[in-house]
């Protein structure tokens, strides 16, 4: 079985400042894991990906994330934000056995402060 | 244009009536999923399918229903056993090939209250 943790539910920042969304997971094998970001009354969009190779990732729209097997932690960042980053952000994990389900964290939602 | 199509936007229904939600991909996908969504708790599997006429139970099935007569098509219907239907749900899609991980797609989402 496997988890995800997102301890922050809400996240302020102001604009065009840092921000860093954390995660962190907990399973028995090795995973993939994802960021997925979710504006207002719309689906999912995959922002990143970790699937093998290099532990830092980038994504769309500036974001990053680094996957550290050690801490089982795979923190998002953006080294300034936007107006049109507030929404919400979701951690996800996946078995490497090729099973395609995913298991979803709580959420964070960033709120973006002109 | 490919992609997924969920509808109704907004779905209302009364207490006690089942209701069917609609996804429809046209991205030659294998697999698909729906989730339920409520605030505060993120997404949660309810339903998923690999192939036409096969698919499993997700950790909330309970009082959900669902049919794959067509590669395409995922309907999930709502029961009247359902507890607490009213929710956000959301289909998603993905190819499925040996060895390697398919990203899945969203669709728009369905906003189901119960009145």
């Amino acid at each position: 079985a496997q988890s995800v943790t997102q301890l922050d539910s809400q996240v302020p920042v102001f604009e065009e400042a840092p921000v860093e969304l954390r995660c962190n997971y907990s399973s028995s094998v090795s995973v993939y894991l994802f960021w997925y970001v979710q504006y207002p009354n719309q689906g999912l969009q995959l922002l990143l990906k970790y699937l093998s190779g290099s532990t830092l990732v980038k994504g769309i729209n500036g974001f990053e994330a680094e996957f550290n097997k050690s801490q089982t932690s795979f923190h998002l960042r953006k080294p300034s934000v936007h107006i049109s980053d507030t929404a919400e952000y979701f951690c996800a994990v996946s078995s490497n056995f090729g099973n395609e389900k995913l298991t979803f964290g709580t959420g964070t939602r960033l709120t973006i402060i002109p | 244009d490919g992609g997924i199509t969920q509808s109704p936007k907004y779905l209302f229904r009364k207490e006690g009536q089942n209701v069917t939600l609609s996804c429809e991909q046209n991205l030659n996908h294998d697999a698909m999923y729906w989730y339920r969504q409520d605030p505060g708790q993120g997404l949660r599997l309810i339903y998923y399918s690999q192939i036409v006429n096969d698919f499993q139970k997700g950790d909330i099935a309970e009082g959900y229903s669902v049919s794959r007569e067509k590669k395409e098509s995922f309907p999930l219907t709502v029961t009247s056993a359902q507890k607490n239907p009213t929710a956000f749900y959301l289909c998603a899609s993905s190819l499925i090939s040996g060895g390697l991980y398919n990203e899945q797609f969203f669709g728009p989402g369905t906003r189901l209250t119960v009145l």
